[in-house]
């Protein structure tokens, strides 16, 4: 089975500085899929971004990045010139993409920019 | 402790018929909340309790969806009649305090619809 592991319940970071929050998995499975959400006090969850194992090149969107180290099994996301809105919760997913398309997920990281 | 756990794992059903998904959240956990996970729309939040009482169900799609939790360590969430479209994962979590709180999600119930 699959299984995703926060170790840092809780960060935080002065606005417009760099965070990275951590993210391992264990899996046997050698195709699959990574994403990070975000959960905001609506507790809706928004894909900040997604990264396919099979690409070696990290995924990157605007401020976020991630550190995908397939050996390693880990999977960090980097925010640069971090927001006040960039403050949430912030949860590490895993799927596998060969029938049983479900998520795994992690049980989060409560991320706090300081103003 | 067990964790969240979900009950069926897996459920196939003919469009029309009533569809009935379980949940029982970790011990202790105040907050409850269901998600759907689609590939076209990714990961919705559905509804969501506070200590048994549903506090925003503005995410539940139509009339067809209800859901209730009738005790601190139970909840389930039916579709009364099932149409195709309702394939998805269906996916519970808890907390404790709720927002900001680690959230503990169950396995999922893959719900098909024929």
């Amino acid at each position: 089975a699959q299984t995703v592991t926060q170790s840092q319940p809780e960060m935080s970071v002065q606005e417009a500085e760099t965070v990275t929050l951590s993210c391992t998995y264990d899996t046997s499975e050698s195709n699959y899929y990574l994403f990070w959400y975000k959960q905001p006090p609506s507790r809706q969850m928004i894909l900040v971004i997604r990264q396919e194992a099979y690409k070696q090149q990290n995924a990157t969107e605007n401020r976020f990045s991630v550190n995908f180290q397939k050996a390693a099994k880990s999977f960090s996301l980097k925010i640069s010139d971090s927001q006040l809105g960039d403050t949430a919760m912030y949860f590490c997913a895993f799927m596998t993409n060969f029938g049983n398309e479900k998520l795994t997920f992690g049980t989060g990281t409560r991320l706090t920019i300081i103003p | 402790d067990a964790g969240v756990i979900q009950s069926p794992r897996h459920e196939v059903t003919e469009m029309g018929q009533e569809v009935t998904l379980r949940c029982k959240p970790i011990s202790g956990h105040d907050y409850l909340f269901w998600y759907r996970q689609t590939m076209m729309r990714g990961l919705e939040l559905l509804i969501y309790f506070n200590n048994n009482v549903p506090i925003d169900d503005s995410g539940m799609p139509e009339d067809r969806f209800s859901a209730k939790m009738p005790n601190a360590s139970f909840s389930t969430l039916k579709i009364q009649p099932s149409e195709p479209r309702d394939s998805a994962v269906y996916f519970c979590a808890s907390s404790l305090r709720g927002l900001n709180s680690p959230l503990h999600f169950g396995n999922g119930t893959r719900l098909t619809v024929t």
